[in-house]
C-alpha cells in the first residue's frame, strides 16, 4: 500500500455541485494532515489543516477518519474558481523527511 | 512581504552542465525545503534545512547539493545535470516543524528546469 493515495481524477462537476475527495494513508501513527490547493503551473498553497474533530471553512469541510485511515475534503456549491488540483499531505512520525504528499486530485468545475 | 521567491523561473541545460537555484524567504523561517514535482508523482523532498548552516537529505538527494549560509537563503545545486533531473523545483519554508501542532509550509513559485 502506498503511504498516501489519492484518486488523480479528473473530477468534472457542474457549477453549484457538491464534490468530495478522499485521501488514504498507511501509517496509523500519523497525527497531522493538510489539504493544499495547486493551480495549474503554480505553487501549492495551504487550503486547510485537518483536525480530529473535523473543520469547516466556508464552503470547504475537512474530515479525518482514523479508523479507516483517510481524510476527506468536501466542497459545496462549487465555483469555477475551485478548478485546481488538491493535494493531501500527511505527517507521519519520524521527522520532517517523512512528510508525504499525495499526487493530487484534479477538479474541473464546468459552467 | 515577498514570501518565498525563487530564481530563475525557467532554465534549459545541456547534459553535464551545472547550475544553482536560489530560494529566498523574508518570513524569518527556520525550516527550508527543496522539492521536485514530476507528472504522476507527489512532491518529493530533495534536501531540507532546519536552520542556518544545517542541511539534511530528503527522499531523493542524489545528484543535488545544497547550502544554507544565511537564514533567509537556501541554494540548490546541480553539479552535472542529467535528463532525469528535468522537473519543476519548488522551494518552501516553515516557521518550524512538529507533528502537533502542524506548521504550514509556504512555497515559492517554482523553477521549470529542462535538461536536454
Amino acid at each position: 500500500r502506498k503511504e498516501v493515495e489519492q484518486d488523480p481524477g479528473p473530477f468534472n462537476v457542474p457549477e453549484g455541485a457538491t464534490v468530495a475527495f478522499n485521501c488514504t494513508y498507511s501509517n496509523s501513527a500519523s497525527q497531522s494532515f493538510f489539504w493544499y490547493r495547486q493551480d495549474c503551473r503554480k505553487e501549492p498553497k495551504l487550503l486547510m489543516s485537518v483536525y480530529s474533530s473535523g473543520n469547516e471553512d466556508g464552503r470547504f469541510t475537512a474530515q479525518l477518519n482514523r479508523a479507516s485511515q483517510y481524510i476527506s475534503l468536501l466542497i459545496r456549491d462549487s465555483k469555477l474558481s475551485d478548478s485546481a488540483t488538491y493535494l493531501c499531505v500527511v505527517n507521519p512520525p519520524g521527522g520532517y523527511q517523512k512528510v508525504t504528499f499525495g499526487i493530487g486530485t484534479k477538479l474541473q468545475v464546468i459552467p | 512581504n515577498a514570501g518565498v521567491t525563487q530564481t530563475p523561473k525557467f532554465r534549459v541545460l545541456k547534459t553535464g552542465q551545472s547550475m544553482t537555484l536560489l530560494c529566498a524567504q523574508d518570513m524569518n523561517h527556520e525550516y527550508m525545503y527543496w522539492y521536485r514535482q514530476d507528472p504522476g508523482m507527489g512532491l518529493r523532498l530533495i534536501h531540507y534545512s532546519v536552520g542556518e548552516g544545517t542541511t539534511a537529505k530528503g527522499e531523493v538527494p542524489d545528484g543535488y547539493n545544497v547550502s544554507r549560509l544565511k537564514k533567509q537563503n537556501f541554494l540548490l545545486g546541480l553539479e552535472s545535470a542529467a535528463p532525469s533531473q528535468t522537473s519543476v523545483y519548488f522551494c518552501a519554508s516553515s516557521y518550524s516543524w512538529t507533528q502537533v501542532p502542524p506548521y504550514e509550509q509556504y512555497f515559492g513559485p517554482g523553477t521549470r528546469l529542462t535538461v536536454t
